[in-house]
């Protein structure tokens, strides 16, 4: 089956670490984009790729990097520039311009 | 900058009845998109409906519909038939290309429950 596969589920990050989300989609989608939501609020965007080899930051990109070096990955890397990097991480896709966005299960990071 | 609003931070309803969750949009741009998304509180993004802006006729998808104002900027989901399974979060989305770089707005979303 189609679709957008997001890991770990859970993931826990020490302070002054890095940690990388993994999304992989099997859509042949071009668009790709993470969102953060804290509990209870919106999606808020933090990157986005339209295309291989490229990408643009969203609203909230500070403490955060992206590649996109294959159509169907889009790892994310907190850094530990992120201060309060808790949070749950949604990941998603889109194909043509009238279609929805596909979303991944997401990811819920905490600080230990 | 486009921008959605959801005014109903939250909502409740009784089993079986129907229920109205608010969106309004802000745009400039004649062509754009806009979506209506339930987050459960396992916290997946289902996608429930879409209104483009050149559609003629309101949405459907089974119980979910969708009541658009052009003239007005809304585009309010209708949900028929409340089921104690529809209590979620609900998002509306809108895109259009005059987005820097296509991406969607999310509104803040609408809290539903559903009462027994």
């Amino acid at each position: 089956d189609g679709g957008i596969t997001q890991s770990p589920k859970y993931l826990f990050r020490k302070e002054g670490q890095n940690v990388t989300l993994s999304c992989e989609q099997n859509l042949n989608h071009d668009a790709m984009y993470w969102y953060r939501q804290d509990p209870g609020q919106g999606l808020r965007l933090i990157y986005y790729s339209q295309i291989v080899n490229d990408f643009q930051k969203g609203d909230i990109a500070e403490g955060y990097s992206v590649s996109r070096e294959k159509k169907e990955s889009f790892p994310l890397t907190v850094t530990s520039a992120q201060k309060n990097p808790t949070a749950f991480y949604l990941c998603a896709s889109r194909g043509q311009s009238n279609q929805p966005q596909h979303f991944g299960d997401g990811t819920r990071l905490s600080i230990l | 900058a486009q921008k959605i609003t959801q005014t109903q931070p939250g909502m409740f309803v009784q089993e079986k009845e129907a229920v109205t969750l608010d969106c309004t949009y802000d745009t400039s741009d004649p062509s754009y998109g806009l979506f209506w998304y339930k987050q459960p509180s396992s916290g997946e993004m289902i996608f429930l409906i879409y209104q483009g802006s050149y559609d003629q006729q309101n949405a459907t998808e089974g119980r979910y519909s969708l009541n658009f104002q052009k003239a007005r900027k809304s585009a309010n989901l209708v949900i028929s038939a409340s089921q104690l399974g529809d209590s979620a979060m609900y998002f509306c989305a809108f895109y259009s290309r005059d987005n820097y770089g296509q991406n969607f707005v999310f509104g803040p979303g609408t809290r539903l429950s559903v009462l027994p």
